[in-house]
């Protein structure tokens, strides 16, 4: 089952802008992930935060994460092309250690 | 970071044949194996966990009897796709997890097309 809707379903931006995702999910979490995935390759994990944390960085990425509305996002400031993929997020609701993904958002950051 | 791998990482084969997909923790025992699907321009579908030497567990709409995961040791968890047809066609990716530790590792993936 999928847990997570996200939005947008696409995003256009030109290098140098912010792109900023978003992700709800339904249950209660243990922790949220933001994972990324070029076209037909495998998943990159990019950031974890934790269910009592509300805000975490690395490098150009922020992910900020509230659970009264069960929703995060995903901010890449200073877009570059390269940042061109596909993002997910993906939940641990502690129900046996599974993830589940949300929808995705398909950011493509034109040069 | 953990590897976990896959093989093969691409597959072709006839409607009506059974393909396997095998996946690896190179460096780490993994207690929980995940199996999800992915098709194109899709999310991950969760299809199946498989505990070391327990039955797997599989969601809702996944048939068992068509999937069959077999997790035999602390490294290796196998996804046979029997009888595989064209609808079959996806891009299959597992996910190890050490369990204790709360992380999770996946693989580069399986792209199966049956013809």
């Amino acid at each position: 089952s999928q847990q997570g809707e996200e939005d947008p379903q696409a995003l256009s931006i030109q290098e140098g802008e912010n792109a900023t995702m978003n992700c709800s999910y339904k249950t209660s979490i243990n922790n949220l992930q933001w994972y990324r995935q070029n076209s037909g390759r495998g998943l990159v994990h990019l950031i974890l935060i934790r269910s009592n944390e509300r805000e975490k960085h690395s490098g150009r990425l922020r992910v900020t994460l509230d659970t009264s509305k069960k929703s995060s996002s995903l901010l890449i400031t200073a877009s570059r092309a390269a940042d061109t993929a596909s993002y997910f997020c993906a939940t641990d609701d502690n129900q046996g250690g599974k993830l589940i993904f949300g929808q995705g958002t398909e950011l493509s950051v034109k040069p | 970071g953990a590897v976990v791998s896959q093989h093969p990482s691409w597959v072709i084969c006839k409607s009506g044949t059974s393909v396997k997909i095998e996946c690896r923790s190179l460096d780490f025992q993994a207690t929980t194996m995940f199996w999800y699907r992915q098709f194109p321009k899709q999310s991950l579908m969760l299809m199946a966990t498989s505990n070391e030497g327990s039955k797997a567990t599989y969601e809702q709409g996944v048939e068992k009897d068509k999937f069959l995961i077999n997790h035999a040791s602390l490294t290796l968890s196998t996804l046979t796709v029997t009888s595989a047809h064209p609808e079959d066609s996806s891009f299959y990716i597992c996910s190890a997890s050490s369990g204790r530790l709360k992380k999770w590792f996946f693989g580069p993936g399986t792209r199966l097309t049956v013809l």
